[in-house]
C-alpha cells in the first residue's frame, strides 16, 4: 500500500507557467518534506513542514513556495519555472523524533520546455 | 552534519555478499550512522542506522569500526533488485536546535550494480 503518494508522476511545464506538484501520505505523519534532486545529483532538502509550521532551507529560491492544508496534503509551488528548475521533486515524511526513518514518495520528474 | 566518503561505484554478483565502505573520519561521539538507498526512478529508502555497535535488519547489515572512523554495509546475499544508489549519512541529535529538522544531507553514493 502506498504510504507517500505523489501527483503527477511526470510533470511537463513550459518556461515561466507555473506549476503545482502534490504529495499526499497516509502515514499520519506531522513532518513533511520536499527535496529536489537534479540529474546525476544527490538530493537536497528545499523546505519542510513540521505541522503547520513552514520551515525554509535558507538556499532555496525565493520561486519555489509551498502549501499544506492539512496532515495528509503538501504542494510544491514553483511560480515561474526556469530550465534550471528541471529535476525530480521528493516527498518525505517522518514522523515524531528528529531522526525517525524517513518515508520517501516515488518523486515527480518535472521537465521545463 | 559531518561529511563521508563512499566509493563511486561497486558492482556484484547476484547471491554473494557486498560490502559497501563508508569513510566518516571527523564523525563526532553523538553522530548516528544511517544508511538510505535509492533505486532507479524511485525516491530513497531507510535501510539501516547505528552508533557504535554493528546492527542487523532484514535488509542488511551495518559493521562500525571500533574507531567509528568508518563503517560497512553488508548486503548478504545481493540479489538484481538491490540495484541502486546507496547512501551513508551521519546524524547528530544534539544538533537538534537547528531548523532544518531531522534534514537528510545526502552526499554521492555508492552506485552498485549486481549482475545476474
Amino acid at each position: 500500500d502506498a504510504m507517500v503518494i505523489q501527483n503527477p508522476r511526470y510533470q511537463v511545464t513550459q518556461f515561466g507557467k507555473p506549476v503545482t506538484l502534490s504529495c499526499s501520505q497516509t502515514l499520519n505523519h506531522n513532518v513533511m518534506y520536499w527535496y529536489q534532486q537534479k540529474s546525476s545529483q544527490a538530493p537536497k532538502l528545499l523546505f519542510h513542514y513540521y505541522d503547520k509550521d513552514f520551515n525554509n532551507e535558507a538556499d532555496t529560491p525565493d520561486n519555489f513556495q509551498s502549501r499544506r492544508p492539512n496532515t495528509s496534503f503538501c504542494f510544491l509551488d514553483i511560480r515561474s519555472p526556469g530550465l534550471g528548475d528541471a529535476a525530480m521533486y521528493l516527498c518525505a515524511t517522518t514522523a515524531g523524533g528528529r531522526y525517525n526513518e524517513q518515508f520517501f514518495g516515488p518523486g515527480t520528474r518535472l521537465t521545463v520546455l | 552534519d559531518a561529511k563521508t566518503t563512499q566509493p563511486n561505484s561497486m558492482e556484484s554478483n547476484e547471491e554473494e555478499p557486498v560490502h559497501l565502505p563508508c569513510n566518516h573520519s571527523t564523525i563526532s561521539g553523538t553522530d548516528y550512522i544511517h544508511w538510505y538507498r535509492q533505486l532507479p526512478s524511485q525516491g530513497p529508502e531507510y535501510v539501516i542506522h547505528g552508533l557504535t555497535s554493528n546492527v542487523n535488519n532484514r535488509m542488511a547489515s551495518l559493521a562500525i569500526a571500533e574507531d567509528r572512523k568508518s563503517s560497512t554495509l553488508i548486503l548478504h546475499r545481493a540479489t538484481l533488485r538491490d540495484a541502486a544508489v546507496y547512501y551513508c549519512i551521519l546524524r547528530d541529535p544534539a544538533n537538534a536546535g537547528g531548523t532544518s529538522y531531522g534534514k537528510l544531507t545526502f552526499g554521492q553514493g555508492t552506485i552498485l550494480t549486481v549482475h545476474p
